[in-house]
């Protein structure tokens, strides 16, 4: 089974300034998709940046990228100039790209705090 | 359309009472998912529908757990002789059947206290 690890449970950064959260995940499988989830306080979770995993290529949306090492199994999601807006939960998710596979695997989350 | 929604957003009950909460996807939506999340952790996977039918149960998803999709619209996630280790967020979550990168779209959640 496919594991996803986050090992900051809180990150804090100051406004304008650039963060990065650290994503490690587990898996046997060469194809899959990797995700980044942002969740409000009390509001519903949505989707910041996805990655295919045979595409070398790493994502960007803007002010959030990605550090995709897929030998390393790592996804790690960078956040520049950071905004008060940006404060969250940030999940990161696996899903496999096995036909008919839909589920998600979410890792622990980290906490992300913007100091102004 | 507003995006999903689900209701209620907050239940409390007594330990071995059964709950239901509901779930309105997208409408265009044919793709639904339940999950869990208990505080401090993420999400985790109970279960799948595309249109009605039910094709994924995790092992979570004890026989206390009934979801059902009957029209292939909404969806009811049933939770029968509650104990507090229910309590939890139960977040639904719908897409568009397509490509890999077909986004899932979240609600807010319902967040169940077992007392």
């Amino acid at each position: 089974a496919q594991t996803v690890t986050q090992s900051q449970p809180e990150m804090s950064v100051q406004e304008a300034e650039t963060v990065t959260l650290s994503c490690t995940y587990d898996t046997s499988e060469s194809d899959y998709y990797l995700f980044w989830y942002k969740q409000p306080p009390s509001r519903q979770m949505i989707l910041v940046i996805r990655q295919e995993a045979y595409k070398q290529q790493n994502a960007t949306e803007n002010r959030f990228s990605v550090n995709f090492q897929k030998a390393a199994k790592s996804f790690s999601l960078k956040i520049s100039d950071s905004q008060l807006g940006d404060a969250a939960m940030y999940f990161c998710a696996y899903r496999s790209a096995i036909q008919g596979a839909q589920k998600l695997v979410f890792g622990q989350g980290t906490r992300l705090t913007i100091n102004p | 359309d507003t995006g999903v929604s689900q209701d209620p957003r907050h239940k409390i009950t007594k330990r071995g009472q059964n709950v239901t909460f509901r779930c309105d996807p997208i409408s265009e939506h044919n793709r639904l998912y339940w999950y869990r999340q208990t505080l401090g952790q993420g999400p985790e996977f109970l279960t799948y529908f595309q249109n009605e039918a039910q094709l994924e149960k995790s092992r979570l998803l004890s026989d206390r757990f009934s979801a059902e999709r009957p029209k292939g619209s909404f969806s009811t996630l049933e939770i029968q002789r509650t104990e507090q280790g229910d309590s939890a967020m139960y977040l639904c979550a719908s897409s568009l059947d397509g490509s890999w990168n077909t986004e899932a779209f979240f609600g807010q959640g319902t967040r169940l206290t077992v007392v």
